[in-house]
């Protein structure tokens, strides 16, 4: 166990609709970021908070936008959802303020399906 | 740029054998290395780091993995396969310049047969 949850497990989708995604990282946890895995590929950085403020970002488009919160919670949000946005997101938190070495911790991921 | 290649998408070993998973990198500033395990339906585990301390790196439940500059090279071994190892296996690069964000490999499936 990590001690980073998310929220929900699964979730379904149509195409063009907008879903929230959620994640509660460790205590004490200032940075957290978030990764979309698709189906057997590996898991691709989408963007990085620390302490609520964004910290870089992936090659995703502006439609992927995420908050973080002053009690350790995260939300990712997808607009116009597309069916290729349907996979596995992860969050992850660490200790630092991202540097290279920090250790991340994966919560186990939401299920989105768009359909 | 970073990026990570994990040659082998699929590996099998016989219980008991040695397991090997591969991972070469590119990265154009001293690299911080990572091998993450993914369980079915479940996130990624953190196996091991390496952070420059030691090239040769311990992490969990037998695992090691070798830095070799020269080689560009951060391979994943085990010397006694067991069942229960059997997973997805993910290298991951990430550099100072970019902060903590992983660069991942493709995964890597081992299997492990009785």
């Amino acid at each position: 166990e990590t001690g980073v949850t998310q929220s929900p497990t699964h979730l379904i989708k149509t195409r063009g609709q907008q879903v929230t995604l959620r994640c509660s990282s460790q205590s004490g946890h200032n940075t957290v970021s978030w990764y979309q895995q698709a189906l057997g590929q590996g898991p691709q950085f989408i963007f990085q908070y620390y302490r609520e403020e964004e910290n870089g970002r992936g090659n995703f488009p502006p439609r992927f936008s995420g908050l973080q919160f002053p009690n350790y919670s995260s939300e990712l949000n997808v607009n116009a959802l597309e069916l290729d946005d349907s996979a596995l997101y992860l969050c992850a938190s660490s200790l630092g303020r991202g540097g290279g070495g920090d250790t991340q911790y994966f919560g186990p991921g939401t299920r989105l399906t768009v359909l | 740029a970073q990026s990570v290649t994990q040659l082998g998408s699929h590996v099998s070993v016989s219980e008991g054998a040695l397991v090997l998973l591969r991972c070469n990198y590119s990265s154009s500033v001293p690299p911080y290395l990572f091998w993450y395990v993914q369980y079915p339906n479940q996130g990624l585990q953190l196996l091991l780091k390496y952070t420059s301390a030691a090239t040769l790196v311990k992490g969990i439940n037998g695992f090691e993995a070798e830095f070799k500059k020269s080689e560009t090279s951060f391979h994943l071994t085990k010397p006694s396969a067991h069942m229960s190892d059997a997973a997805e296996y993910f290298c991951a690069v990430s550099e100072e310049t970019s902060g903590s964000r992983l660069t991942f490999g493709e995964g890597t499936q081992l299997t492990v047969n009785p």
